[in-house]
């Protein structure tokens, strides 16, 4: 069975300060692998995805993640964080293409991301 | 081009009352999932639905229940509600042949 860690539960930075937001995942099969963003209220936006090609995935909102198959890590990172960026952050794992379509995502349980002035 | 939209975005239920939920799903798109997202919890799989049937189910009790239609709208029941029941629905669309889904803004289920 898949299953998804997100190894932070609240990760507060400063505004302009880098920031890395880890997830790690275990799977028997070739996955494909998200992260997506929720906003207070809201439901959830994709920020990038990784199907296959070059590890490092660029996202929207200058947000970036690399596929480490060995370490079983797709962790998320952004050079320079604004306070527009506090939310939740979720990493997914799906088994894409089993079936010929679209698979379950399992889901961590989340990375708040809280930016300070 | 319209998103994913559900209704209604919040609804109060009693403890043992029924409820459907409602989402119409993104332009283009064949596939229905929905999730339960309980407060502080990642997003949980309930099940899929693709061609007016249901695909795949996650761990869920056999009180959830849904129903696609011929365009590709969808329906979420629960019966017999519990406490425990509530939590954001958030329901998903997404076409058989590409990679990634489209989230509504969710359902926030209060059960009292």
């Amino acid at each position: 069975a898949q299953s998804v860690t997100q190894l932070d539960s609240q990760v507060p930075v400063f505004e302009e300060a880098p920031v890395e937001l880890r997830c790690n995942y275990s799977s028997s099969v070739s996955v494909y692998l998200f992260w997506y963003v929720q906003y207070p209220n809201q439901g959830l936006q994709l920020l990038l995805k990784y199907l296959s090609g070059s590890t490092l995935v660029k996202g929207i909102n200058g947000f970036e993640a690399e596929f480490n198959k060995s370490q079983t890590s797709f962790h998320l990172r952004k050079p320079s964080v604004h306070i527009s960026d506090t939310a939740e952050y979720f990493c997914a794992v799906s088994d894409w293409g089993t079936q010929g379509g679209s698979e379950k995502l399992v889901f961590g349980k989340g990375t708040k991301l809280t930016v300070n002035p | 081009d319209a998103g994913v939209t559900q209704s209604p975005t919040h609804l109060i239920k009693t403890r043992g009352q029924q409820v459907t939920l409602r989402c119409s799903p993104k332009s283009g798109h064949d596939t229905v999932s929905w999730y339960q997202q309980a407060l502080g919890q990642g997003p949980q799989f309930i099940f899929q639905y693709y061609e007016e049937e249901e695909r795949q189910r996650g761990n869920f009790p056999d009180r959830f229940s849904g129903h696609q239609f011929p365009n590709y709208s969808s329906e979420l029941n629960v019966n017999a509600l519990l406490l425990g029941d509530s939590a954001l629905y958030l329901c998903a669309s997404g076409a058989s042949e590409t990679y990634g889904y489209t989230f509504g803004s969710g359902t926030r289920l209060t059960v009292v």
